[in-house]
């Protein structure tokens, strides 16, 4: 079964500074990886997907993905006091549908 | 508008009483799902459901059923709640294993 596994627990990065997010799997076959963020009492939105080896830049954000070693991570560039939230790591089980979700990494980015 | 809504937003009910969460949306989704969040254990899998009556179990289903009669709306039902079933509870729809879309969520106490 699916393991999906995040670190840090909690990241305190200075505003405009870098965070960086890790998370490994287990699942070898796995194809789809997301990033979601939830700001306190609201529900997850996606952030960005990755799909393929590599990275993938999409504004301040870097989704970097290694298969092999089944790893991906997600950087934030010139982290803002409005990217503080709880940054989620899922993965496709294999039923494409079926996300399997990390336990998080809550980010604090203070002034 | 895109959008994934649920109610209640809060609900305390008493050890042994019958639980009603419900969510729609507007999107024409076919794919819904049911997740359960708790602290330090990220976002688990209760049901999904591919389209009407077509429903599968999640990861941890164990107490709870759902119904699907209407494409746009996906209830979750808790016969005789039980105190360990005290969570945050979240709805999400997709677009096939595209990405998902959540609501605010339910924040379920049960005394």
């Amino acid at each position: 079964q699916q393991k999906v596994q995040q670190s840090p627990e909690s990241l305190i990065v200075p505003e405009g500074g870098m965070a960086s997010l890790n998370c490994t799997f287990s699942d070898r076959n796995s194809q789809y990886f997301w990033w979601y963020r939830q700001h306190s009492g609201e529900g997850p939105k996606a952030l960005m997907s990755i799909f393929s080896n590599g990275d993938k830049k999409e504004g301040r954000f870097t989704a970097h993905l290694n298969k092999a070693s089944l790893y991906v991570s997600l950087h934030i560039k010139d982290s803002q006091p409005s990217d503080s939230a709880l940054y989620f790591c899922a993965v496709t089980s294999s039923s494409f549908s079926k996300l399997v979700f990390g336990q998080g990494t809550s980010l604090s980015v203070v002034p | 508008d895109m959008k994934v809504t649920q109610m209640p937003r809060y609900l305390i009910k008493r050890m042994g009483e019958n639980v009603l969460l419900e969510c729609g949306q507007d999107m024409s989704h076919e794919t819904m799902y049911w997740y359960r969040q708790d602290p330090g254990l990220g976002l688990q899998l209760i049901y999904i459901s591919y389209d009407v009556d077509s429903n599968s179990e999640g990861d941890i289903p164990k107490g709870y059923r759902v119904s699907r009669k209407k494409r746009e709306h996906f209830s979750l039902i808790l016969d005789s709640a039980k105190t360990n079933q005290t969570s945050v509870y979240f709805c999400a729809s997709s677009l096939g294993d595209a990405e998902q879309f959540f609501g605010p969520g339910t924040r379920l106490t049960v005394l």
